[in-house]
Formats: C-alpha cells, structure tokens, sequence
C-alpha cells in the first residue's frame, strides 16, 4: 500500500534551517509528484509548492520562493523540504502528500512533522 | 486570510444534514475544480471530495459535493458523531499559479 513516511520533529532557532524528509513507498516515486502543505497551529493549510518524482522540477508557492528548497532523491524514494531563514512563524505541521492524477486531490498524506521556531 | 472563504463554524444533530459553503472566485473555483478534505484532530488531511463531487473509494455517500459559478458546497447528510472534524475546501488558482485552501470549518456534533 502507498505510505508517507516523514520524519521526526525539529526544534529550530530563528534565522537556521531545517530540512523534512518524506520517504515514500508502495508506488513508483517518479510516476508521482509530491506537493508540501503545512499547518501552523490552529491554522488552515497552506501550500508551500511541489515537485515531480520524475525529473525534479519544482513549482513553489510565491511566499516561499528564495526561502524553500524541494528535491528528490529516486534511489530512495524520498522527497525533501528545506526551509530557511527559519521564523517564529514558520511553526507549524509540515505535511508530504502525494499528487495524483487529478492535480489537487490528494489521497495519501504524510503523517506530518512538527517544526518549532523558538530562540 | 484565505483565498477561500469558508464559514469558521457548522453544527448539527445526530442525523441532521450540514452544509459549509465554500465562496471564491474566477481565478479559482468558477474556472477550476474543487476539492474538499476532512482532518480529524492530531492527523493528516483526508481527501473527502474531488474534481467538485467525486467521492475516492471507502468514502461514505453520506458526503456529497457540489459547484456553481464561484462558489461550492459540500453537504453531510445522516450527521454521525465521527463527522466532528475541520473541513476544507481547496481548488487551483491562475492567477496564482496554485492550489488555495478554505480557511476551514469545525463540525460540531451536538
């Protein structure tokens, strides 16, 4: 069965960076993109962008551009987010999730990663 | 503030029906598809509606969605207590160039 593997929390200081790893199974990795949502608390979701299994072209949201890095590594199957110049506002859950062949419906999540900015 | 705009709240009896609108515009849900996901506390989203009224498999029909012009709407009918929940709607933007969300609505089972 598909699944999204993400990796553990982080607890990070204003100004450093910190990079979420989803490792994915179940599915070929480079059928498939991988679009990064996150969920500060108590929050709605926010797209951060996305990125194609299968040559790693990256598309991100204009808030982050400069600040985010998305790539790939198809050995593993795992796709990564790396967010920099870390602000408190920049806690939140950040969540993998895997396109489908409808762009937007996304059936298979990540179960998340909790990021905490905090000097 | 979300590009989507969805009401905070909805609530409703065992066995109710509850509707949550979700309003856009042009650039986003008149011109382009929307989804609908459930997030249950402490977990992931879950895709409950696509492409404006497809339901993915193992989803009940209890939840239904619909479209007209800039605005959606997803409907709970036969309100169960596990439906307690934050719902959000989301749909691609062009003028964008991306997906936007509803800020989302808290289901309350009363």
């Amino acid at each position: 069965q598909v699944q999204l593997v993400q990796s553990g929390g982080e607890v990070k200081k204003p100004g450093a960076s910190v990079k979420v790893s989803c490792k994915t199974s179940g599915y070929s990795f480079t059928n498939y993109g991988i679009t990064w949502v996150r969920q500060a608390p108590g929050q709605g979701l926010e797209w951060m962008g996305w990125i194609s299994g299968y040559n790693g072209n990256a598309n991100y949201a204009q808030k982050f551009q400069g600040r985010v890095t998305m790539t790939t590594d198809t050995s593993t199957s795992t796709a990564y987010m790396e967010l920099r110049s870390l602000r408190s506002d920049d806690t939140a859950v950040y969540y993998c999730a895997r396109d489908s062949n409808i762009f937007g419906a996304w059936a298979y999540w990540g179960q998340g990663t909790l990021v905490t900015v905090s000097s | 503030q979300s590009v989507l705009t969805q009401p905070p709240s909805a609530s409703g009896t065992p066995g109710q029906r509850v509707t949550i609108s979700c309003s856009g515009s042009t650039s986003n849900i008149r011109s382009n598809s929307v989804n609908w996901y459930q997030q249950l506390p402490g977990t992931a989203p879950k895709l409950l509606i696509y492409s404006n009224n497809q339901r993915p498999s193992g989803v009940p029909d209890r939840f239904s969605g619909s479209k007209s012009g800039t605005s959606a709407s997803l409907a709970i009918s036969g309100l169960q207590s596990e439906d307690e929940a934050d719902y959000y709607c989301a749909a691609w933007d062009d003028s964008l160039n991306g997906p936007v969300f509803g800020g989302g609505t808290k289901v309350t089972v009363l």
